[in-house]
């Protein structure tokens, strides 16, 4: 047990379609950051919030966006939605950044089927 | 870019056969490491991790050393379980970004009774 959480678990979109996931932070936790994990690979990170601020990206198109609010929690946009993108999303979330030793603890994900 | 390479599974072992997963990583400056495991049907939880080099990781009878001459992470634990099934992933943070972790591709470790 992490603490925390994203919703929903699994869902089915069709191409083209937009998409919102959504991700509790553990209590505290004020920085959050999104992974991209297609079946068999390693996840890939597409950004990170800090106190609100995006402050990293990754190789991904301006069309996957977030949201991080006040009270930490995130959102994890995708629009116009392609084959590709059915995959795992797993939000983390830690205190400060990683180079301070500060742990990332991970969410059980989001499965995303885009058909 | 940074990057992180592990050994190809499936690895396949009887239980209390003694496990390592190779992983090798490159950077331009000095990253943690970390193992993560991620069960079936569950989410990354961290294993282990070291910062700094020659640091040892250890839980859960798993262990790791950061090795900077080799760049090299390997995971060891010297008796598995059957409860140990799951896929393993070598990570480091990256070092232009203070919270990105960089993952391998993952190592399928199964062990049978």
């Amino acid at each position: 047990e992490t603490g925390v959480t994203q919703s929903p678990t699994h869902l089915i979109k069709t191409r083209g379609q937009q998409v919102t996931l959504r991700c509790s932070s553990q209590s505290g936790h004020n920085t959050v950051s999104w992974y991209q994990q297609a079946l068999g690979q390693g996840p890939q990170f597409i950004f990170q919030y800090y106190r609100e601020e995006e402050n990293g990206r990754g190789n991904f198109p301006p069309r996957f966006s977030g949201l991080q609010f006040p009270n930490y929690s995130s959102e994890l946009n995708v629009n116009a939605l392609e084959l590709d993108d059915s995959a795992l999303y797993l939000c983390a979330s830690s205190l400060g950044q990683l180079f301070s030793g500060n742990t990332i603890y991970f969410g059980e994900g989001s499965w995303l089927t885009v058909v | 870019g940074d990057s992180v390479t592990q050994m190809e599974g499936p690895v396949t072992l009887s239980e209390e056969a003694f496990l390592t997963i190779n992983c090798t990583y490159t950077a331009t400056g000095y990253p943690s490491l970390f193992w993560y495991v991620q069960y079936p049907g569950e989410g990354l939880q961290l294993l282990l991790k070291a910062t700094k080099a020659d640091d040892k990781g250890s839980n859960k009878g798993f262990e790791a050393t950061y090795r900077k001459e080799t760049t090299s992470f390997h995971l060891e634990k010297g008796s598995v379980q059957v409860s140990d099934s799951a896929v393993y992933f070598c990570a480091l943070s990256d070092t232009e970004y203070g919270n990105k972790l960089v993952f391998g591709a993952g190592t399928i470790l199964r062990v049978k009774s």
